[in-house]
């Protein structure tokens, strides 16, 4: 069936580096990934997306990759700060009109 | 000042007792969402609406029901036939529209606890 994971549930990284958030997806069929961020007690906040078509996409400090032949998404956050500790999520577009399908979730805790 | 708004930001619902969640958005987004929260967990689909007067139930609709009378709003009435109620409830919306992108905005949530 269609679902959309993450490898790490928690990852924990020193300010300053650079961090790396895996998902995977199972329908090869998906077109449409976004990456979210979520503070803790907030709604979830639309940090980047990126189309099947491509495989890298930059943003400000954020970088997606796709990799369709292994059906694995990453965001890669330049130079981590302790503002961007949060939950991330991706989401795929599923088959169905206009619906997103989120895996669980990875928590990032930037230390000092 | 543009956005989602979510009410009340929490929520006590005694048994057998039916709530509702208030959603409005004053984005002129199209279609509006649904999704409940458990901790640890990603987002699970409850409801959404496609266009006004129209909605369709997600993975998990039992024991909720949603109206969308208006483009603006979309409330969320939690029934007493739900009885694991306990969660972070997230209302979201996005452009109408067959589009390439399906970024949904959310608000800031409605938590609901049991008494």
């Amino acid at each position: 069936g269609e679902s959309v994971g993450l490898h790490l549930p928690t990852l924990s990284v020193q300010e300053g580096d650079n961090s790396i958030i895996n998902c995977a997806y199972s329908n090869s069929a998906s077109d449409y990934f976004i990456w979210y961020k979520q503070e803790s007690g907030k709604g979830p906040q639309f940090i980047i997306d990126i189309r099947s078509n491509m495989d890298k996409r930059q943003g400000q400090r954020v970088t997606v990759l796709l990799n369709k032949t292994v059906k694995h998404l990453s965001l890669q956050i330049a130079a981590t700060q302790p503002g961007d500790s949060a939950v991330y999520f991706c989401a795929e577009k599923s088959g169905g009109y206009n619906k997103l399908i989120f895996g669980a979730g990875t928590r990032l805790a930037v230390h000092p | 000042d543009g956005g989602i708004t979510q009410s009340p930001k929490y929520l006590f619902r005694k048994e057998g007792q039916n709530v509702t969640l208030s959603c409005e958005q004053n984005l002129n987004h199209d279609a509006m969402y649904w999704y409940r929260q458990d901790p640890g967990q990603g987002l699970r689909l409850i409801y959404y609406s496609q266009i006004v007067n129209d909605f369709q139930k997600g993975d998990i609709a039992e024991g909720y029901s949603v109206s969308r009378e208006k483009k603006e709003s979309f409330p969320l009435t939690v029934t007493s036939a739900q009885k694991n109620p306990t969660a972070f409830y997230l209302c979201a919306s996005m452009p109408g529209g067959n589009l390439a992108k399906n970024i949904q905005y959310f608000g800031a949530g409605t938590r609901l606890s049991v008494l």
